[in-house]
């Protein structure tokens, strides 16, 4: 297990390009999150999926993002038509299912990939 | 909506010193954790505490959680310029499950030679 990976690291792109990111949790873990951190910020969550499905999505992903998680294993964040405000770092972290008691688990996150939009 | 806020914004240190970074919340803190980040990369997780008045350590960081689980700080013991970095303090929005994480804006750390 070699941890979170996330690609690709850096993207460059147009505005008004497409662009997907994909992100591999650790193996055995069923919850994947999705966050974007801008310069001098902490990371802001985006959505997330237990499995496959998507429970949540925040009210930053606009109807231009979408993120699937087939098969709950691997992830992709796609942005259309993408925007100068949409350069930042996008995060994503991976955890096994915490209980309904409130135990938690650890929150472990990919490298992130930093999108620049021009 | 939870907030953390994070104190000092940043440090500048000399090797060698101690040094304590806090994280404070507006509402109780149902877990609480600490990773580090290297500029343009992603998080390290260091350490994560839910219970009130808890405490965990890892080679010289040591975190804790006060009783009321309201405010938790990192200590750092005879630092290294390994350790300079961004701290981030996050917390989970609600209970009952591992859910999506709240962050503070994050601690610069330098840590002179």
């Amino acid at each position: 297990d070699t941890g979170v990976s996330q690609n690709p690291r850096h993207k460059i792109t147009k505005r008004g390009q497409n662009v997907t990111f994909r992100c591999d949790p650790i193996s055995e873990h069923n919850r994947l999150y999705w966050y974007r951190q801008t310069l001098g910020q902490g990371p802001e969550f985006l959505t997330y999926f237990q499995n496959e499905a998507q429970l949540e999505k925040s009210r930053l992903l606009s109807d231009r993002f979408s993120a699937e998680r087939p098969k709950g294993s691997f992830s992709t964040l796609e942005i259309q038509r993408t925007e100068q405000g949409d350069s930042a770092m996008y995060l994503c972290a991976s955890s096994l299912l915490g209980t309904p008691s409130g135990v938690y688990n650890e929150q472990f996150f990919g490298p992130g990939t930093r999108l620049t939009v021009l | 909506s939870q907030e953390l806020e994070q104190s000092p914004q940043s440090l500048i240190v000399q090797e060698g010193k101690n040094l304590t970074i806090n994280c404070t919340s507006s509402k109780t803190l149902y877990g609480l954790y600490w990773y580090k980040q290297k500029y343009g990369e992603g998080l390290i997780f260091l350490m994560m505490l839910q219970k009130g008045g808890e405490e965990k350590s890892h080679e010289k960081i040591t975190a804790k959680l006060d009783e009321k689980k309201q405010q938790s700080s990192l200590h750092i013991t005879a630092s290294q310029p390994s350790h300079a970095g961004i701290y981030l303090c996050g917390a989970p929005s609600s209970g009952g499950s591992n859910y999506k994480l709240t962050f503070g804006k994050g601690t610069l750390l330098t840590v002179n030679p």
